[in-house]
Protein backbone atom coordinates (compact mmCIF):
# COMPACT_ATOMS: atom_id res chain seq x y z
CA UNK A 1 0.00 0.00 0.00
CA UNK A 2 1.15 3.84 -0.32
CA UNK A 3 3.34 4.67 2.53
CA UNK A 4 4.61 8.31 3.49
CA UNK A 5 8.27 8.21 4.87
CA UNK A 6 8.80 10.87 7.29
CA UNK A 7 11.84 12.24 8.94
CA UNK A 8 13.37 13.50 11.04
CA UNK A 9 12.17 10.28 13.58
CA UNK A 10 12.81 13.06 16.28
CA UNK A 11 14.73 15.92 17.12
CA UNK A 12 15.87 17.73 20.40
CA UNK A 13 16.57 21.40 20.09
CA UNK A 14 16.93 24.86 22.00
CA UNK A 15 15.19 27.05 21.58
CA UNK A 16 14.09 29.53 19.52
CA UNK A 17 16.09 27.42 16.91
CA UNK A 18 14.18 26.59 13.40
CA UNK A 19 13.46 23.08 12.76
CA UNK A 20 12.86 21.49 9.26
CA UNK A 21 11.27 17.59 8.63
CA UNK A 22 9.51 16.19 5.79
CA UNK A 23 7.67 13.54 3.92
CA UNK A 24 8.19 12.04 1.31
CA UNK A 25 6.56 9.25 -1.00
CA UNK A 26 6.66 6.84 -3.82
CA UNK A 27 3.12 7.70 -5.15
CA UNK A 28 1.66 11.02 -5.93
CA UNK A 29 -0.51 12.86 -3.20
CA UNK A 30 -2.92 15.56 -4.25
CA UNK A 31 -2.97 17.17 -0.75
CA UNK A 32 -0.73 17.40 1.88
CA UNK A 33 -1.52 17.99 5.12
CA UNK A 34 1.15 18.57 8.51
CA UNK A 35 -0.68 17.96 11.75
CA UNK A 36 0.23 18.22 15.46
CA UNK A 37 -0.46 15.84 18.05
CA UNK A 38 -0.17 16.32 21.73
CA UNK A 39 -0.38 13.52 23.98
CA UNK A 40 -3.70 11.93 24.29
CA UNK A 41 -4.97 14.04 21.44
CA UNK A 42 -6.06 13.88 18.14
CA UNK A 43 -3.65 15.09 15.35
CA UNK A 44 -4.98 18.98 15.08
CA UNK A 45 -4.07 20.18 11.23
CA UNK A 46 -1.27 23.20 11.25
CA UNK A 47 -1.58 23.66 7.02
CA UNK A 48 -3.33 22.08 4.45
CA UNK A 49 -1.46 22.11 1.12
CA UNK A 50 -3.22 21.27 -2.20
CA UNK A 51 -1.91 22.70 -5.38
CA UNK A 52 1.90 20.95 -6.06
CA UNK A 53 4.53 23.78 -5.67
CA UNK A 54 2.60 26.02 -3.01
CA UNK A 55 4.16 27.26 -0.20
CA UNK A 56 1.76 27.95 3.05
CA UNK A 57 2.49 29.64 5.98
CA UNK A 58 0.88 29.67 9.28
CA UNK A 59 2.33 31.96 11.88
CA UNK A 60 5.67 30.34 12.56
CA UNK A 61 4.97 27.35 10.52
CA UNK A 62 5.71 27.09 6.76
CA UNK A 63 4.71 23.93 4.55
CA UNK A 64 5.47 23.63 0.75
CA UNK A 65 3.92 20.99 -1.55
CA UNK A 66 6.44 19.31 -3.82
CA UNK A 67 6.31 19.93 -7.63
CA UNK A 68 6.53 16.46 -8.01
CA UNK A 69 3.62 15.74 -5.87
CA UNK A 70 5.66 13.34 -4.01
CA UNK A 71 7.20 15.18 -0.80
CA UNK A 72 6.11 18.09 1.27
CA UNK A 73 7.99 19.38 4.44
CA UNK A 74 7.26 21.63 6.90
CA UNK A 75 9.43 24.36 8.70
CA UNK A 76 8.90 25.89 12.21
CA UNK A 77 11.30 29.11 12.61
CA UNK A 78 12.01 30.43 16.00
CA UNK A 79 10.48 27.30 17.91
CA UNK A 80 9.24 27.78 21.54
CA UNK A 81 8.56 25.85 24.61
CA UNK A 82 5.27 24.57 23.32
CA UNK A 83 5.95 23.40 20.03
CA UNK A 84 7.12 20.03 21.83
CA UNK A 85 4.38 17.38 20.43
CA UNK A 86 4.54 14.90 17.51
CA UNK A 87 4.29 15.99 14.05
CA UNK A 88 2.95 14.18 11.27
CA UNK A 89 2.57 14.53 7.83
CA UNK A 90 -0.72 12.79 6.18
CA UNK A 91 -1.19 12.84 2.53
CA UNK A 92 -4.55 12.36 0.06
CA UNK A 93 -4.40 10.61 -3.03
CA UNK A 94 -6.65 10.59 -6.13
CA UNK A 95 -9.44 8.53 -4.01
CA UNK A 96 -12.78 10.44 -3.43
CA UNK A 97 -13.37 8.46 -0.19
CA UNK A 98 -11.25 11.31 1.87
CA UNK A 99 -8.77 8.47 3.37
CA UNK A 100 -5.45 10.04 4.58
CA UNK A 101 -2.39 7.92 4.76
CA UNK A 102 -0.42 9.02 7.64
CA UNK A 103 3.58 9.40 8.37
CA UNK A 104 5.54 7.89 10.98
CA UNK A 105 6.08 11.41 12.80
CA UNK A 106 8.44 13.42 14.34
CA UNK A 107 8.78 13.85 17.57
CA UNK A 108 9.80 17.16 18.82
CA UNK A 109 11.59 18.30 22.01
CA UNK A 110 12.16 22.16 22.53
CA UNK A 111 14.98 23.00 25.64
CA UNK A 112 14.05 25.95 26.93
CA UNK B 1 -15.12 25.97 16.83
CA UNK B 2 -17.26 22.99 16.34
CA UNK B 3 -15.77 19.81 17.17
CA UNK B 4 -15.89 16.26 17.16
CA UNK B 5 -17.24 14.51 20.41
CA UNK B 6 -15.63 11.03 21.01
CA UNK B 7 -16.53 8.65 24.22
CA UNK B 8 -15.76 7.20 26.25
CA UNK B 9 -12.38 8.44 26.61
CA UNK B 10 -11.21 5.70 27.91
CA UNK B 11 -12.85 2.05 27.70
CA UNK B 12 -11.42 -1.12 29.44
CA UNK B 13 -12.62 -4.46 28.23
CA UNK B 14 -12.21 -8.35 28.59
CA UNK B 15 -10.65 -10.16 25.60
CA UNK B 16 -13.77 -11.50 23.52
CA UNK B 17 -15.85 -9.04 24.43
CA UNK B 18 -17.43 -6.57 22.23
CA UNK B 19 -17.43 -2.81 22.37
CA UNK B 20 -18.68 0.28 20.68
CA UNK B 21 -16.83 3.12 20.12
CA UNK B 22 -19.19 6.52 19.74
CA UNK B 23 -18.44 9.71 17.76
CA UNK B 24 -20.19 12.78 17.15
CA UNK B 25 -19.02 14.37 14.25
CA UNK B 26 -19.23 18.10 13.31
CA UNK B 27 -23.17 18.72 12.25
CA UNK B 28 -23.07 20.06 8.63
CA UNK B 29 -20.12 16.94 7.49
CA UNK B 30 -20.70 14.77 5.46
CA UNK B 31 -18.13 12.19 5.47
CA UNK B 32 -17.16 9.93 8.26
CA UNK B 33 -13.97 8.54 9.52
CA UNK B 34 -12.08 5.99 12.24
CA UNK B 35 -8.99 5.58 12.05
CA UNK B 36 -6.32 3.60 14.91
CA UNK B 37 -2.94 4.81 16.10
CA UNK B 38 -1.40 1.77 18.04
CA UNK B 39 0.91 3.26 21.23
CA UNK B 40 3.87 4.73 19.85
CA UNK B 41 3.05 4.26 16.17
CA UNK B 42 1.61 6.29 13.19
CA UNK B 43 -2.66 7.07 12.88
CA UNK B 44 -3.85 4.40 10.55
CA UNK B 45 -6.89 4.42 8.55
CA UNK B 46 -9.89 1.81 9.15
CA UNK B 47 -12.52 3.08 7.24
CA UNK B 48 -14.72 5.97 5.33
CA UNK B 49 -18.41 6.32 5.66
CA UNK B 50 -20.26 8.31 3.18
CA UNK B 51 -24.15 8.04 2.83
CA UNK B 52 -25.15 5.69 5.05
CA UNK B 53 -22.45 3.33 3.83
CA UNK B 54 -18.84 2.40 3.64
CA UNK B 55 -17.23 3.83 0.65
CA UNK B 56 -13.26 2.11 1.80
CA UNK B 57 -11.79 0.58 4.60
CA UNK B 58 -8.43 -0.76 5.31
CA UNK B 59 -7.50 -4.43 5.70
CA UNK B 60 -7.42 -3.86 9.18
CA UNK B 61 -11.23 -3.24 9.02
CA UNK B 62 -11.93 -7.13 8.74
CA UNK B 63 -15.34 -9.15 9.65
CA UNK B 64 -14.53 -7.96 13.47
CA UNK B 65 -15.36 -4.18 12.90
CA UNK B 66 -18.31 -2.73 11.56
CA UNK B 67 -19.59 0.72 11.23
CA UNK B 68 -23.34 2.61 11.79
CA UNK B 69 -25.02 6.08 11.88
CA UNK B 70 -27.78 4.70 13.98
CA UNK B 71 -29.42 8.53 13.87
CA UNK B 72 -28.45 11.53 12.57
CA UNK B 73 -26.20 12.62 14.80
CA UNK B 74 -24.33 9.61 16.05
CA UNK B 75 -21.83 7.57 14.31
CA UNK B 76 -20.43 4.44 15.78
CA UNK B 77 -17.24 1.77 15.84
CA UNK B 78 -18.15 -1.64 17.14
CA UNK B 79 -15.64 -4.08 17.41
CA UNK B 80 -17.65 -7.70 17.81
CA UNK B 81 -14.89 -9.81 19.54
CA UNK B 82 -11.81 -7.87 21.15
CA UNK B 83 -8.39 -9.49 20.75
CA UNK B 84 -5.42 -8.03 22.23
CA UNK B 85 -4.05 -6.25 19.46
CA UNK B 86 -7.22 -4.20 19.22
CA UNK B 87 -5.62 -2.03 22.15
CA UNK B 88 -5.25 1.64 20.32
CA UNK B 89 -5.90 5.18 20.33
CA UNK B 90 -9.17 5.16 17.90
CA UNK B 91 -10.09 8.68 16.37
CA UNK B 92 -13.37 9.82 14.69
CA UNK B 93 -13.03 12.05 12.00
CA UNK B 94 -15.46 14.28 9.96
CA UNK B 95 -15.05 16.20 6.50
CA UNK B 96 -17.53 18.56 4.90
CA UNK B 97 -16.82 16.84 1.46
CA UNK B 98 -13.85 13.86 0.13
CA UNK B 99 -11.35 16.49 0.07
CA UNK B 100 -9.78 17.16 3.10
CA UNK B 101 -11.14 20.67 3.61
CA UNK B 102 -12.48 21.05 7.41
CA UNK B 103 -11.11 17.53 8.21
CA UNK B 104 -11.66 17.29 12.12
CA UNK B 105 -10.55 15.00 14.28
CA UNK B 106 -11.62 14.12 17.54
CA UNK B 107 -9.59 13.28 20.67
CA UNK B 108 -9.94 9.94 20.87
CA UNK B 109 -11.20 6.59 22.52
CA UNK B 110 -8.27 4.59 24.73
CA UNK B 111 -9.48 1.16 24.37
CA UNK B 112 -7.41 -1.40 26.26
CA UNK B 113 -8.10 -4.96 25.85
CA UNK B 114 -7.48 -7.26 28.55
Amino acid sequence: GQQLNQSPQSMFIQEGEDVSMNCTSSSIFNTWLWYKQDPGEGPVLLIALYKAGELTSNGRLTAQFGITRKDSFLNISASIPSDVGIYFCAGQNSSNTGKLIFGQGTTLQVKP
Amino acid sequence: EPEVTQTPSHQVTQMGQEVILRCVPISNHLYFYWYRQILGQKVEFLVSFYNNEISEKSEIFDDQFSVERPDGSNFTLKIRSTKLEDSAMYFCASSEMYRVHGYTFGSGTRLTVV
